[in-house]
């Protein structure tokens, strides 16, 4: 059975940084690309991008390019995302997503993270 | 940025009733047009992709069709179960935009 397992609730100051993890089980990761989205209720949802975890080549949405770094752990079958610099905008929650080759819906998600920046 | 315009933003059906959720691109998308269902506190699930192909598992009640910039997902005989958020999504052109949702209730 495919799952995509996120690590739990963030609580993090502003300025700071956080690493997001989503452990993939039942597949490979190298078999599918795995996308990160953003959901605030207020904005809807948000495309962050996308990493090949077989080769690490990564595609960013422009507003995320300087804000998101997208990473795989092929030995691990784990993806990551960390945030830099988080502002109280980057209040969220994160869910990772697969699609397979380079047809970009999503037929797996995780289960979503919520990350709180506050002072 | 292709915009995606989704409506209504709520609806309230009776059981057994058809739904309609529409989603208008701000460009052609192609077809590149999927349908998320998304029950609370939960993770969404792929409903239609290609406009109007069933992902396996979902039942035939639901079906996706539209072409160019007009899309819409259809629900036959509304359960009980179908009470979600539902979104389209496409992928024909980055960044990926989604559709902002529509809330479906029973009456």
């Amino acid at each position: 059975e495919v799952q995509l397992q996120q690590s739990g609730p963030e609580l993090r100051r502003p300025g700071s940084s956080v690493k997001l993890s989503c452990k993939a089980s039942g597949y490979s990761i190298t078999d599918y690309l795995m996308h990160w989205v953003k959901h605030r209720p207020e904005h809807g949802l948000e495309w962050i991008g996308w990493i090949d975890p077989e080769d690490g080549e990564t595609k960013y949405a422009q507003k995320f390019q300087s804000k998101a770094t997208l990473t795989a752990d092929t030995s691990s079958n784990t993806a990551y995302m960390q945030l830099s610099s988080l502002t109280s905008e980057d209040t969220a929650t994160y869910f990772c997503a697969r699609s397979y080759g380079y047809t970009y819906y999503f037929d797996y998600w995780g289960q979503g993270v919520m990350v709180t920046v506050s002072s | 940025d292709i915009r995606m315009t989704q409506s209504p933003a709520s609806l309230s059906a009776s059981l057994g009733e058809t739904v309609n959720i529409e989603c208008l691109a701000s460009e052609d998308i192609y077809s590149d047009l999927a349908w998320y269902q998304q029950k609370p506190g939960k993770s969404p699930q792929l409903l239609i992709y290609n406009a109007n192909s069933l992902q396996n598992g979902v039942p035939s009640r639901f079906s996706g069709s539209g072409s160019g910039t007009q899309y819409s997902l259809k629900i036959n005989s509304l359960q009980s179960e179908d009470v979600a958020t539902y979104f389209c999504q496409q992928y024909n052109n980055y960044p990926l935009t989604f559709g902002s949702g529509t809330k479906l209730e029973i009456k």
